[in-house]
């Protein structure tokens, strides 16, 4: 299964809404999740499950969709937030997408 | 707390080998499926090797089949990664990862910081 991310790069001010996409080659169900990684470091585990928030995430993240359609959505931007954002999916094997760097604008 | 620690990482010739190990503390290291997944320099993730609890079943993926071998072992909460014939495009961080199963649902909670491997010569 490939897992487009869209768009490659979000160039967003700190306040402003993020809308990241992630699209699925064939029904994934439920099975995806949001990492988010900084330059140095392992990625985070930010959504399991296309919409479940891990431990510790704040509300202004959220994950919506199913099947092969799927959103991470943070609502109010924090300095640091910004980072790369990697869909993975668990339905069929195991794949990842190609990430979203959200960038300060 | 959790952790998961690479290491083993560094540089090897083409065709040379390495093997990675990551050591696990603070949760029950044989109860989890445990995975490496790579990230080349400015790329994505990418699964390399999964193995089952016991490691009785290990799944490799194609791009290191027959060259690369995933391994644990228990009693040392410690989990392996066997490089031999290595290609420029191994280059790559490796992480460790520890995969939990909630409701039907497959994530990693945990990750290493991550080993680097160059391949050049």
């Amino acid at each position: 299964i490939v897992l487009t991310q869209s768009p490659a790069t979000l160039s967003l001010s700190p306040g402003e809404r993020a809308t990241l996409s992630c699209r699925a080659s064939q029904s994934v169900s439920s099975n995806l999740v949001w990492y988010q990684q900084k330059p140095g470091q392992a990625p985070r585990l930010l959504i399991y499950g296309a919409s479940n928030r891990a431990t510790g995430i704040p509300a202004r993240f959220s994950g919506s969709g199913s099947g092969t359609d799927f959103t991470l959505t943070i609502s109010s931007l924090e300095p640091e937030d910004f980072a790369v954002y990697h869909c993975q999916q668990r339905n069929s094997g195991l794949t990842f997408g190609g990430g979203t760097k959200v960038e300060i604008k | 707390q959790v952790q998961l620690v690479e290491s083993g990482g560094g540089v090897a010739q083409p065709g040379g080998s390495l093997r990675l190990s990551c050591a696990a503390s603070g949760f029950i290291f044989s109860n989890y499926a445990m995975y490496w997944v790579r990230q080349a320099p400015g790329r994505g993730l990418e699964w390399v090797a999964s193995i089952n609890l016991d490691g009785s079943r290990k799944y490799h993926a194609d791009s290191v089949q027959g060259r690369i071998t995933i391994s644990r072992d228990n009693p040392k909460n410690t989990l392996y990664l066997q490089m031999n014939s290595l290609r420029p495009e191994d280059t790559a961080t490796y992480f460790c990862a520890k995969e939990v199963v909630v409701a039907g649902n497959h994530y990693f909670d945990y990750w290493g910081q991550g080993t680097l491997v160059t391949v050049s010569s």
